[in-house]
C-alpha cells in the first residue's frame, strides 16, 4: 500500500450535489490527517484537520476509518467554487510538521 | 495572517546555471520547508529545516542544498540546474512540535515556477 493514495478524479458533479472523496494510508500509528484544498495555479490551504473520529465544517465532514485506514471527505450542497483540488495529508511518523501529501483529487462543480 | 513570501514567482534559467530559490515568512514559524510539485507526482518534499543552521533531507534531495541563517528565511540552491529541476517549487512553515498541533499545519507560499532550458 502506498503512504497516501488518493482518486485523482475528476469528479464532476452538478451544484448542490453531494459528493466524497476517500484517501488511504498506510501508516497505522498515524494520529492525525489533514485535508488541504489546492485551487488552479495557487498554493495549499488547510481545509481541516481530522484527529479522532471525524470532524464536521459546515457543509464538509472528515471521516477516519482507523479499522480501514483510511479518512473520507463528503462536502453537500455543492458550490462552483469548492472546484479544486483536494489533497489528503498524514504526517511522517516521528517528524513534527513533516507531512505526506496525497497526489489529490480534483473537483470540478458545474452549473 | 501568516504570510510565505517567495522571491520569484517565474524564472528561466539555462542548464548549469546556479539558483536562488528565497523564502521568509513573518510569523516567528520555527519550522520551514521546501517542496516541488509536478503534475502526476504531487507534491514531493526536498528539505525541511526545524531551527536556525539546521536542515533536514527529505525525500528528494538529490542536486538541491538549502540555507537557513535566519529563522524567518529559507533558502534552496541548485548548484548546478538541470531540465529536470524544471517545477513548481513551494514554500511552507509552520510552528514547531507542541503548539496545538501547529506543526502540521503548514502555510505555504505562492510558488515560484522554474523553467531550465
Amino acid at each position: 500500500r502506498k503512504e497516501v493514495e488518493q482518486d485523482p478524479g475528476p469528479f464532476n458533479v452538478p451544484e448542490g450535489a453531494t459528493v466524497a472523496f476517500n484517501c488511504t494510508y498506510s501508516n497505522s500509528a498515524s494520529q492525525s490527517f489533514f485535508w488541504y484544498r489546492q485551487d488552479c495555479r495557487k498554493e495549499p490551504k488547510l481545509l481541516m484537520s481530522v484527529y479522532s473520529s471525524g470532524n464536521e465544517d459546515g457543509r464538509f465532514t472528515a471521516q477516519l476509518n482507523r479499522a480501514s485506514q483510511y479518512i473520507s471527505l463528503l462536502i453537500r450542497d455543492s458550490k462552483l467554487s469548492d472546484s479544486a483540488t483536494y489533497l489528503c495529508v498524514v504526517p511522517r511518523g516521528g517528524s513534527q510538521g513533516n507531512l505526506i501529501f496525497g497526489k489529490g483529487t480534483k473537483l470540478s462543480v458545474k452549473p | 495572517d501568516v504570510k510565505v513570501t517567495q522571491s520569484s514567482r517565474y524564472l528561466v534559467k539555462r542548464t548549469g546555471e546556479k539558483v536562488f530559490l528565497e523564502c521568509v515568512q513573518d510569523m516567528d514559524h520555527e519550522n520551514m520547508f521546501w517542496y516541488r510539485q509536478d503534475p502526476g507526482l504531487g507534491l514531493r518534499l526536498i528539505y525541511f529545516s526545524y531551527d536556525v543552521k539546521m536542515k533536514e533531507k527529505g525525500d528528494i534531495p538529490e542536486g538541491y542544498s538549502v540555507s537557513r541563517e535566519k529563522k524567518e528565511r529559507f533558502s534552496l540552491i541548485l548548484e548546478s540546474a538541470s531540465t529536470n529541476q524544471t517545477s513548481m517549487y513551494l514554500c511552507a512553515s509552520s510552528y514547531r512540535t507542541g503548539r496545538a498541533s501547529g506543526a502540521n499545519v503548514l502555510t505555504f507560499g505562492a510558488g515560484s515556477r522554474l523553467t531550465v532550458l
